[in-house]
């Protein structure tokens, strides 16, 4: 079984609207990280949390972390047109080693 | 500078071939990892190399899967005959150090097997 797994898998929002993700995981980590894959290729690394922190802002990403219930969850405000793509969230359950989760493919409408 | 780079972007195979697949991993980082994904789906683990120590293959889903990597740079992918469950988007990534650092992800190889 995967260790992280998203939540919604699928998310149609428009253009403008905030979109939140969450992710839920199983062992302990030491970081959870945010990806973003566009056309089913290359992920582009969106963002990084470690255990001892709760929230972390980049631009109009915010991520949020909660250990005890091993949960983590991505908003993106104002969305764009552009930020369709699929997200990721991996975590290193205390190894080298991303476990990914199954991803929520984000849909903004123009 | 350059990023992840992978060859070829794709590659489509009959049943029963061998293929290899590229990597070049960013200038420096130690640290190298190849992932496969299914349509649709997560990334699933398949090898891990940390400078010259032995490399993690616990993710290889057989024997016909191997990999190795030269010279502590670029890395190479091998599957043997091939089969059409191996059909995926194999993703090469490197990091700086293991663990706490972000990956850097190559654009993948497509990967058909007719």
């Amino acid at each position: 079984s995967q260790q992280g797994e998203e939540d919604p898998q699928a998310l149609s929002i428009q253009e403008g609207e905030n979109a939140t993700m969450n992710c839920s995981y199983k062992t302990s980590i030491n970081n959870l990280q945010w990806y973003r894959q566009n056309s089913g290729r290359g992920l582009v690394h969106l963002i990084l949390i470690r255990s001892n922190e709760r929230e972390k802002h980049s631009g109009r990403l915010r991520v949020t972390l909660d250990t005890s219930k091993k949960s983590s969850s991505l908003l993106i405000t104002a969305s764009r047109a552009a930020d369709t793509a699929s997200y990721f969230c991996a975590t290193d359950g205390n190894s080298y080693k991303l476990i990914f989760g199954s991803g929520t493919r984000l849909l903004v409408r123009p | 500078g350059a990023g992840v780079s992978q060859s070829p972007s794709n590659k489509v195979t009959e049943k029963g071939k061998d293929v290899e697949l590229r990597c070049d991993p960013i200038s420096g980082h130690t640290a190298l990892y190849w992932y496969r994904q299914s349509l649709g789906q997560g990334l699933e683990f398949l090898i891990y190399f940390q400078g010259n120590s032995a490399p993690d293959k616990s993710g290889l889903p057989s024997d016909r899967f191997s990999a190795e990597r030269t010279g502590g740079s670029v890395s190479t992918l091998t599957i043997q005959r091939t089969q059409q469950e191996d059909s995926a988007v194999y993703l090469c990534a490197s990091s700086a150090l293991a663990g706490i650092n972000e990956q850097f992800f190559g654009p993948g190889t497509r990967l058909t097997v007719l």
